[in-house]
């Protein structure tokens, strides 16, 4: 069946520290994987994104990284601020007729300490 | 621009009432997707609809049924309540054919 999990639960860090936080999935019939940040009372907030013929796309600060060969996903953040502290999940979308459904995993709680 | 909005904010009920729960999408999106997040879990997938049709659905009794208008708003319901039920409940809407979903700050559900 279809599952996204992370390794680690909660991760704390630096000021100024870079992040990393890592997810795997299950669904090799994924094309489709993103990154949200979910911060106390509101909803899901995207991040970033990648298909599944990349293996690698930037934006500001933040690195998404997918390998299919091990069905690994993670999300880099450099210079982490106190502003990233959140809960982080990664979806993936299965794509063909499961197209608009995304399966998160349980999330990473980030804190970022000053 | 507005974002995804939903309606109420926070509610309360007991076992065995329903509930209706109503999102509004961002202006152009025609997607309306639903989700139910359990405390300390991630989102689990309730239902898509697409131009007024159910285009997905998760693994969720009859009990929850949704609908989307002419204006592409959407409504959950959820008969015969129980205490399981208490979750905070998100939509999320999309362009036609986009990837990205974006999501409303969700209902707040409690059953007591």
């Amino acid at each position: 069946g279809e599952s996204v999990g992370l390794h680690l639960p909660t991760l704390s860090v630096q000021e100024g520290d870079n992040s990393i936080i890592n997810c795997a999935y299950s669904n090799s019939a994924s094309d489709y994987f993103i990154w949200y940040k979910q911060e106390s009372g509101k909803g899901p907030q995207f991040i970033i994104d990648i298909r599944s013929n990349m293996d690698k796309r930037q934006g500001q600060r933040v690195t998404v990284l997918l390998n299919k060969t091990v069905k690994h996903l993670s999300l880099q953040i450099a210079a982490t601020q106190p502003g990233d502290s959140a809960v982080y999940f990664c979806a993936e979308r299965a794509g063909g007729t499961s197209y608009g459904k995304l399966t998160f995993g349980q999330g990473t709680i980030l804190t970022v300490h000053p | 621009d507005a974002g995804v909005t939903q309606s109420p904010t926070h509610l309360i009920k007991t076992r065995g009432q329903h509930v209706t729960l109503r999102c509004s999408p961002i202006s152009g999106h025609k997607s309306v997707s639903w989700y139910q997040q359990v405390l300390g879990q991630g989102p689990q997938f309730i239902f898509q609809y697409y131009e007024k049709e159910e285009r997905g659905r998760g693994n969720f009794p009859d009990r929850f049924s949704a609908r989307q208008f002419p204006n592409y708003s959407s409504e959950l319901n959820v008969n015969a309540l129980l205490l399981g039920d208490s979750a905070l409940y998100l939509c999320a809407s999309s362009y036609p054919g986009g990837n990205e979903q974006f999501f409303g700050p969700g209902t707040r559900l409690t059953v007591l």
